[in-house]
């Protein structure tokens, strides 16, 4: 089946650290792979996409590069601001037909806490 | 433009009442996902429905149901509430089925069962 992994959290780093949440996945077919955030209290917003292998998506300084090598999608950002403490989940979903087209299949989220 | 909305923002419900939430996706937009954030066991799928049509379900018990309305919305519900039905439900929506499209998600409606 398809499932996705991320690293055990939380992540707790003080602000301007580097940061970077693994992401492996195992897909029966070629997914896309997504990036999603949750603030405290809310839903969740989409951070980045990457559709095929070698795609990086970015937004907010936040860059994730699909590696279809290494069946990873690891999430990274250069210097982490206090803003960005939320939880974070790495997802895919299946690019064509079969019992999981459709659905988007989640890692089991990070937390991570930024400090001033 | 409006994102996805959902109603209400919570639901207490005691065991073996029914519950129905609902959702109403991003104008234009013709598919909606159903999901639950239940503490420690992350977020499971639920349900896909795409232009009136139930496309694909998650390995949940036929008490969870739903349904898609001409305008696109949606409604979830679940039956003969347990105590451990009691989690976040998260609706999504995409303008079609199709792998890249990003499904954009509402707030959520939490739930809890006593």
């Amino acid at each position: 089946g398809n499932s996705v992994t991320q690293m055990e959290g939380p992540v707790t780093l003080s602000e301007e650290a580097f940061l970077t949440i693994n992401c492996t996945y195992t897909a029966t077919g070629y997914p896309s792979l997504f990036w999603y955030v949750q603030y405290p209290g809310e839903g969740l917003q989409l951070l980045l996409k990457a559709t095929k292998a070698d795609d990086k998506g970015s937004n907010k300084g936040f860059e994730a590069t699909y590696r279809k090598e290494t069946t990873s999608f690891h999430l990274e950002k250069g210097s982490v601001q206090v803003s960005d403490s939320a939880v974070y989940f790495c997802a895919l979903r299946l690019n064509a037909g079969g019992t999981s087209y459709g659905k988007l299949t989640f890692g089991q989220g990070t937390i991570l806490t930024v400090h001033p | 433009e409006a994102g996805v909305t959902q109603s209400p923002t919570h639901l207490i419900k005691t065991r073996g009442q029914q519950a129905t939430l609902r959702c109403s996706p991003i104008s234009g937009h013709t598919s909606v996902y159903w999901y639950q954030q239940a503490l420690g066991l992350g977020l499971q799928f639920l349900l896909w429905y795409d232009e009136g049509e139930e496309r694909n379900r998650g390995n949940f018990p036929p008490r969870f149901s739903g349904r898609q309305f001409p305008n696109y919305s949606s409604e979830l519900n679940v039956n003969a509430l347990e105590l451990e039905d009691s989690a976040l439900y998260l609706c999504a929506s995409s303008s079609a089925g199709t792998g890249g499209n990003e499904q954009f998600f509402g707030p959520g409606t939490r739930l809890t069962v006593l």
